[in-house]
């Protein structure tokens, strides 16, 4: 079974750079699949960021590609997110999800707070 | 961008009967070449991670009830549960994958009436 855990600050200072892992048990990164963050801001609706292979290659939504690096370490079978340059308007629930069309599954979720 | 626009936002059926939800895409997810529809459904419950109810449409996930059905094409698409249970209250959102970047609806909370 697939499971996905995200890990991070809870509290990035605006105009920091916010950085989020996700450890994936119970399947092996490099078997392949895409592996992508989304976030929700509290109370509202979701938001892709971007997908990355296990080769390394990644596509971003445009709305926050000139802020965004999703990088893959498959030694540890983890994948990260940084997200340079945040506002408050960057506060949300950050998920890990499994997918390059439809997302199954998804980690639990984690809330960062972007204030100072 | 794929804008998907979703209806009713909220929803308030009673216990048994059918709750319907609307999903219109801005531009058709359809994919000529393979006759599929590149849309997936949804399924949060407060204080969880999304989960994958429905893909290509209409394609069931391994485990989801079968009161559970996704249909339409092109850019209307329908999200039905044929007999609400209280274990159904959530918010349901539909998603593109046609085409980068992937979008969602902006859900669709059901509740009992």
């Amino acid at each position: 079974q697939v499971q996905l855990q995200e890990s991070g600050p809870g509290l990035v200072k605006p105009s920091e750079t916010l950085s989020l892992t996700c450890t994936v048990s119970g399947y092996s990164i490099s078997n392949g699949y895409y592996w992508g963050w989304i976030r929700q801001p509290p109370g509202k609706g979701l938001e892709w960021i971007g997908s990355i292979y296990h080769s390394g290659s990644t596509y971003y939504n445009p709305s926050l590609k000139s802020r965004v690096t999703i990088s893959v370490d498959t030694s540890k079978n983890q994948f990260s997110l940084k997200l340079s340059s945040v506002t408050a308007a960057d506060t949300a629930i950050y998920y890990c999800t499994r997918g390059e069309d439809w997302f199954d599954p998804w980690g639990q979720g984690t809330l960062v707070t972007v204030s100072s | 961008d794929i804008v998907m626009t979703q209806s009713p936002g909220s929803l308030a059926v009673s216990l048994g009967e059918r709750a319907t939800i609307n999903c219109k895409s801005s531009q058709s997810v359809l994919y000529s070449s393979n006759n599929k529809n590149y849309l997936a459904w949804y399924q949060q419950k407060s204080g969880q991670p999304p989960k994958l109810l429905i893909y290509w449409a209409s394609t069931r996930e391994s485990g989801v009830p079968d009161r559970f059905s996704g249909s339409g094409s092109g850019t209307d698409f329908t999200l039905t549960i044929s007999s609400l249970q209280a274990e159904d209250v959530a918010v349901y959102y539909c998603q593109q994958y046609y085409s980068s970047p992937y979008s969602f609806g902006q859900g669709t909370k059901l509740e009992i009436k």
